[in-house]
């Protein structure tokens, strides 16, 4: 079975300092990773994924997540936090075999302040 | 635009009545998703089309109708809809069923109000 945790449903930050978002994992095999976003009233857009090549992926807009598999974390980080960076932001897994479909975490929302 | 199209945008309804949600990709995508996005709940898959074929219905209540066409088409069909199934349904596509691992393309969702 696979699953995932945002261990944060809350982040705010103030412009300018850096974003960390938290996921957690569990997956039977090698798992495919995902983080997406969703600005208010819009879909979900896909910011980075992880497909077991490099740990360290770089994604759209400055973030960036790492896959460690010891700690079954994939958290997302942003240096420097930008106004337009204000969305919900969704941790997404897929193994191998199994379930066809992703799954999706709860989502944590974030603020950043002026 | 992702390339996915959803239409209505937002759709409020009678608890009597019957609608259709649709949605359109032109992506060469064989595979499509209906998705439920309640407030404070993580996204629910509803349904799974591969090659207009369905392959997965996650015991979704028989009021939900999904219907696939042709491979650029889905739709879902509502009747008799209660209230707690006020939400933002949103569909996506892959490339194929295998091909998860490259993420999906999400259209921007139905609004959905059931009164």
């Amino acid at each position: 079975a696979q699953s995932v945790t945002q261990l944060d449903s809350h982040v705010s930050v103030s412009e300018g300092t850096p974003v960390l978002l938290r996921c957690n994992y569990s997956s039977s095999y090698s798992p495919s990773l995902f983080w997406y976003v969703q600005h208010p009233n819009k879909g979900l857009q896909l910011l980075l994924k992880y497909t077991s090549a490099a740990t360290l992926v770089k994604g759209i807009n400055g973030f960036e997540a790492e896959f460690k598999k010891s700690e079954t974390s994939f958290h997302l980080t942003k240096p420097s936090a930008h106004m337009s960076d204000a969305a919900e932001y969704f941790c997404v897994v897929r193994s191998d075999t199994g379930r066809r479909a992703l799954t999706f975490g709860s989502g944590t929302r974030l603020q950043v302040q002026p | 635009e992702t390339g996915v199209t959803q239409t209505p945008r937002h759709l409020v309804m009678g608890m009597t009545n019957k609608k259709s949600l649709k949605c359109e990709q032109h992506l060469g995508h064989n595979a499509m998703y209906w998705y439920k996005q309640s407030a404070k709940k993580p996204l629910e898959l509803m349904f799974v089309y591969s090659l207009e074929e369905r392959v997965e219905n996650n015991s979704v209540p028989s009021r939900f109708s999904p219907e696939c066409p042709n491979s650029s088409h889905l739709f879902l069909h509502l009747h008799t809809l209660q209230p707690e199934d006020s939400a933002l349904y949103l569909c996506a596509s892959s490339q194929d069923l295998g091909r998860e691992n490259y993420g999906y393309t999400f259209g921007s969702g139905t609004r959905l109000t059931v009164v």
